[in-house]
């Protein structure tokens, strides 16, 4: 059975850096046939596509947020992270990891971890 | 970007009621869509996928159907743990774009 988690701190300072990590049990994220993405939630609100990495490290961000996104991944550890910098409280949300598989759908999600940004 | 939207926005609903759930895209994405279910302080839940797919071990009262640019998603049968906010997400295009949800509650 699948299972991811996501770690990191709950609160980052306004300008600094949001930093997370997403550790994959259950699959290896080496497996060719995955993607693996991250999803975010502002409180009350709907659902925002952020971007996803491929083992190889290819990756594709939205646009939206590209200037400030960074995904990584660590095949030694099973691992992939997220890094967005210069954030304001409206990066305040619910962060999800998420794998992608097929034509990109996406099939299991981690718990979710909130971070709110805030001074 | 394609747009997604979906209608209602929200419900209220019984127990045993059928319960009918529209996603339009802004453009054609063949059937790359999915439908999550999602409850309060949970992650989404994929019930289906491919359009028409129904994801292994969700019950069958959940079915969706469409292809291009309008989706359903359908609970024949409504059951209380069925009450949650569902979302659609294109997967076609870049970005991929979730539609807004629609909440479905307890007339």
């Amino acid at each position: 059975q699948l299972q991811l988690q996501e770690s990191g701190p709950g609160l980052v300072k306004p300008s600094g850096t949001l930093s997370l990590t997403c550790s994959v049990s259950g699959d290896s994220i080496s497996s060719t046939t995955s993607f693996w993405g991250w999803i975010r939630q502002a409180p009350g609100k709907g659902l925002e596509w952020i971007g996803y990495i491929y083992y190889s490290g290819s990756t594709y961000y939205n646009p939206s947020l590209k200037s400030r996104v960074t995904i990584s991944v660590d095949t030694s550890n099973n691992q992939f992270s997220l890094k967005l910098s210069s954030v304001t409280a409206a990066d305040t949300a619910v962060y999800f990891c998420a794998r992608h598989v097929g034509t990109y759908s996406i099939d299991y999600w981690g718990q979710g971890t909130l971070v709110t940004v805030s001074s | 970007d394609i747009q997604m939207t979906q209608s209602p926005s929200s419900l209220s609903a019984s127990v045993g009621d059928r319960v009918t759930i529209t996603c339009r895209a802004s453009q054609g994405i063949r059937n790359d869509l999915g439908w999550y279910q999602q409850k309060p302080g949970k992650a989404p839940k994929r019930l289906i996928y491919a359009a028409s797919n129904l994801q292994s071990g969700v019950p069958s009262r959940f079915s969706g159907s469409g292809s291009g640019t309008q989706f359903t998603l359908t609970i024949s049968s409504l059951q209380p743990e069925d009450f949650a906010t569902y979302y659609c997400l294109q997967h076609n295009s870049y970005p991929f774009t979730f539609g807004p949800g629609t909440k479905v509650d307890i007339k």
